[in-house]
């Protein structure tokens, strides 16, 4: 299996456009989940999908953020208008099926990452 | 809502030194996972610990979760270069414990 892959792996943009990242997760897994990783905040959860359902978006900073999954095999991220402070290495990883709270939960598989830089 | 805690921060030590992370939660776990991310890379998967006062060891990784199944434990026994990077514990979040909560990591740089 090819694991989680992510595209781009860098993007520089400017402020005020518009930056779509991509993510295609591990065949078969039903949770699919959008990590922010910064120095200042570490890894942040911005949302995730469970068979392609937005569960929890809680952690999406700001309207300018948006969060698709159109089918099982592929998700984007979206941040229109693109700031400095969304500056980050964004990560999606997915895992299997998630037991109820009690229970244990599938490890998580990463994807490399797109290293975003707005200036 | 639910925040989990790691000490040290950093760490720095000499190769062949022993080295031990802590990670603490605010309520009661499930389960804790540990990961590994490289300077670089993405986090990594090391394992999984699910019982009260559980021990597991990975070569010269032992993982402990503690009695109350509130803390949990990484402990390298002579550090390694390769082992350099860092090093974050999770736990189960949100409503039904589908999400994983990360605490901040420890990094960890080996010295030759």
């Amino acid at each position: 299996d090819a694991g989680v892959i992510q595209s781009p792996r860098h993007e520089v943009t400017e402020m005020g456009q518009e930056v779509t990242l991509r993510c295609k997760p591990i065949s078969g897994h039903d949770y699919l989940f959008w990590y922010r990783q910064t120095m200042m905040r570490g890894l942040e959860l911005l949302i995730y999908f469970n068979n392609n359902v937005p569960i929890d978006d809680s952690g999406m900073p700001e309207d300018r953020f948006s969060a698709k999954m159109p089918n099982a095999s592929f998700s984007t991220l979206k941040i229109q208008p693109s700031e400095p402070r969304d500056s980050a290495v964004y990560f999606c990883a997915s895992s299997l099926a998630l037991s109820r709270l009690g229970g244990p939960n599938e490890k998580l598989f990463f994807g490399s990452g797109t290293q975003l830089s707005v200036l | 809502g639910q925040q989990v805690m790691q000490i040290p921060q950093y760490q720095h030590v000499q190769e062949g030194e022993d080295f031990t992370t802590y990670c603490n939660s605010s309520t009661t776990l499930s389960n804790i996972q540990w990961y590994k991310q490289r300077p670089g890379g993405h986090p990594v998967f090391l394992i999984q610990l699910v019982k009260s006062g559980e021990v597991k060891k990975q070569k010269r990784l032992t993982f402990q979760f503690g009695e109350a199944k509130k803390n949990s434990s990484l402990h390298i026994t002579a550090t390694q270069t390769t082992d350099v990077g860092t090093y974050f514990c999770a736990g189960p979040g949100g409503s039904y414990g589908q999400n994983f909560v990360f605490g901040p990591g420890t990094r960890l740089s080996v010295l030759p």
